[in-house]
């Protein structure tokens, strides 16, 4: 059972676009992290949402977390060749993923 | 500097054969897991632990192994590869952030394993 359903797989899009991707379940999350893995090496850490509501920025990245704690959204804004890699959402605990969003932006 | 180390980075099974993915980390963290990648795909749990020697099953538990004697090292041992064992195995250790569950996932390199 896929406890996580992220939308969508694939994404393949030019420079300096903008895209959002999604990341929900039917169950409430106590948290929820999201990764970004490039070819070859783990995943990293992004981020860490905890309250319903709540929205993080990291640069270009802006993610938020909805009111009832079951989904979340990853929105990218201009985006860059270096964004390009696996998205993964995880929630606790232990931390699971779902399936990942895989983006290649295009120079 | 060194973090999650995981050896082998590459090995080549024969069917039934065994073998053991070692995994180290020198954060001192509690928390440790190892996951499976599938090509194109994400991360699959394994086995997880809390502590030192507690283990737990995770998502995929079959067919594998795990012991957590200290809290440097969980190897993760395969007793009878098969085919469908041949993936991309990560380690991780994190620490905790109280009642949120587990704090930030510090990953190893991964371990490429292929049972032909």
């Amino acid at each position: 059972t896929q406890l996580l359903e992220q939308s969508p797989q694939f994404l393949s899009i030019q420079e300096g676009e903008n895209l959002t991707v999604y990341c929900n379940s039917s169950s409430v999350f106590s948290s929820l992290q999201w990764y970004r893995q490039e070819p070859g090496e783990g995943p990293v850490l992004l981020v860490t949402v905890v309250t319903g509501g709540e929205v993080k920025k990291l640069k270009r990245l802006t993610f938020q977390f909805g009111d009832a704690r079951k989904d979340s959204s990853l929105h990218i804004t201009a985006a860059q060749p270096g964004d390009t890699g696996l998205y993964l959402c995880g929630r606790n605990t232990p931390l699971v993923f779902g399936k990942g969003t895989r983006l290649s932006v295009i120079a | 500097n060194a973090g999650v180390t995981q050896t082998p980075k590459f090995r080549i099974l024969k069917i039934g054969q065994s073998m053991t993915l070692q995994c180290t980390q020198d954060m001192n963290h509690n928390y440790m897991y190892w996951y499976r990648q599938d090509p194109g795909m994400g991360l699959k749990l394994i086995y997880y632990s809390v502590g030192a020697g507690i283990t737990d099953k995770g998502e995929v538990p079959n067919g594998y192994n795990v012991s957590r004697s200290t809290t440097e090292d969980f190897p993760l041992r395969l007793e009878l590869a098969a085919p469908s064992q041949t993936s991309v195995y990560f380690c991780a250790s994190s620490g905790t952030s109280g009642s949120l569950g587990t704090g930030e996932l510090f990953f190893g390199e991964g371990s490429r394993l292929t049972v032909l």
